[in-house]
């Protein structure tokens, strides 16, 4: 079945580095476009960051970018989000998220990997 | 940025009830770039309806989206107990945006 399910996610300094990975499964990967959804604890949901499905076009919002990279490999199906200069208000749940095309709705989900910033 | 607002916040209601949650948008974001999302504790969201009406794959038709501009509003016809959660609103037509969420809880 069409799923997601994210990974690498922990407990990281200040000013540390995380990679977090998505595995895709159940669809053809290289026709959607994919995000980066996050939460805080008891808060809302924050769009992170969207690739286009040709791994070229990416868009990030402005509260990461510049320490924040989202890529894609096909040969893998998989997105990764490489997290730098880590902020204690980057502390989150962090979704993988599928939408058909450009800035988009999300129809696939996974369940999330939690992100720490705490010294 | 498209600011969205959801309102009321918290709806107390109880199960066969009628529910109608709110979404306005700081400017427009065209007729269908507006999605629907429910979260219940420790989910991941799950798409409800895109394209401000379109009910997603599996969706029961108790659920309905509504309105285009700034104005949008998701209605639940009669509330089963498991429609309880939180739901937010997401704007696609200008980046992407989501409402604080309005949460639903049995009375």
């Amino acid at each position: 079945q069409v799923q997601l399910v994210e990974s690498g996610g922990g407990v990281v300094q200040p000013g540390g580095s995380l990679r977090l990975s998505c595995a895709a499964s159940g669809f053809t990967f290289s026709s959607y476009g994919l995000s980066w959804v996050r939460q805080a604890p008891g808060k809302g949901l924050e769009w992170v960051a969207l690739i286009l499905s040709d791994g070229v076009n990416k868009y990030y919002a402005d509260s990461v970018k510049g320490r924040f990279t989202i890529s894609r490999d096909s040969s893998k199906n998989t997105l990764y989000l490489q997290m730098n200069s880590l902020r204690a208000e980057d502390t989150a749940v962090y979704y993988c998220a599928r939408g058909p095309g450009y800035y988009d709705y999300m129809d696939v989900w996974g369940k999330g990997t939690t992100v720490t910033v705490s010294s | 940025e498209i600011v969205l607002t959801q309102s009321p916040g918290t709806l107390s209601l109880s199960p066969g009830d009628r529910a109608t949650l709110s979404c306005r948008a700081s400017q427009s974001v065209g007729s269908t770039y507006l999605a629907w999302y429910q979260q219940k504790p420790g989910q991941a969201p799950r798409l409800l309806i895109y394209g401000a009406s379109s009910r997603a794959t599996g969706i029961p038709d108790r659920f309905s989206g509504s309105g285009s501009g700034t104005d949008f509003s998701l209605t639940i016809s009669r509330l089963e107990p498991e429609d309880f959660g939180v739901y937010y609103c997401q704007q696609y037509g200008s980046s992407s945006t989501f409402g604080q969420g309005t949460k639903v809880e049995i009375k």
